[in-house]
């Protein structure tokens, strides 16, 4: 069975901080990645997704940027945090571009 | 471009009753995916069902199950014998032919005892 593990679990930083997040996916080859936010009551909206080791592709522009170091790990950052990254960052993975995705646990980040 | 609407912001049913929610969806493409997924309270979201366009018969998974009406681009889940334990919110999603999953804003449900 696939297993999906996000970290951290929940953040507290400044703005203008860096950020990294980041998940492990266990149990599928070259597996279809995306990253996901939901600002707290809101909707799901795609932020990134790779289909490969070491190609991402942009969805939407927040000022974060993902990279996909080994076939099984997933990475967000940023060098400065805003106000506005505040919310409920959710890693995800697909068998191929037109199946159904399941999502890790999140991480809440709250930038203060 | 794709779009997800759910226009019902939150429902309250009565333990073992049947609720319906609604999402309709727009899209130029002919081959187009559909999903709903649940997130619970401790925000753990759960892929539930899926409905391809190019198949005509509703989807069925356990006490969930899906109104397909193509010509109307709608796609309503449909949740028989509630259970205290069915309360989260509910999104409807859509994948076209591209890598981007595009969901509703959600629908709140309540089931009382």
């Amino acid at each position: 069975a696939q297993t999906i593990h996000q970290w951290p679990v929940a953040e507290i930083k400044a703005v203008g901080s860096p950020l990294s997040l980041g998940c492990t996916i266990k149990g599928k080859s070259s597996p279809n990645l995306y990253w996901y936010w939901q600002a707290t009551g809101g909707t799901l909206q795609q932020l990134f997704y790779s289909i490969t080791v070491g190609q991402v592709e942009s969805v939407v522009q927040l000022n974060l940027s993902a990279s996909r170091p080994k076939d099984d790990q997933f990475i967000l950052s940023t060098e400065k945090l805003l106000l506005s990254h505040s919310g409920f960052y959710l890693c995800a993975w697909s068998r191929d571009r037109n199946t159904e995705v399941f999502f890790g646990k999140g991480t809440r980040l709250t930038v203060v | 471009a794709q779009k997800v609407t759910q226009t019902q912001t939150s429902i309250s049913v009565v333990e073992k009753t049947t609720v319906t929610m609604d999402c309709v969806y727009e899209t130029r493409d002919s081959s187009y995916f559909l999903f709903w997924y649940k997130q619970t309270a401790s925000g753990e979201i759960v892929f539930l069902i899926r409905q391809d366009s190019y198949k005509k018969e509703n989807a069925t998974v356990g006490h969930y199950s899906l109104n397909f009406q193509k010509p109307k681009s709608s796609i309503g889940l449909i949740i028989t014998a509630t259970q205290i334990e069915d309360s989260a919110v509910y999104f409807c999603a859509m994948r076209e032919a591209r890598y981007k999953l595009t969901f509703g804003t959600g629908t709140s449900l309540l089931v009382d005892p």
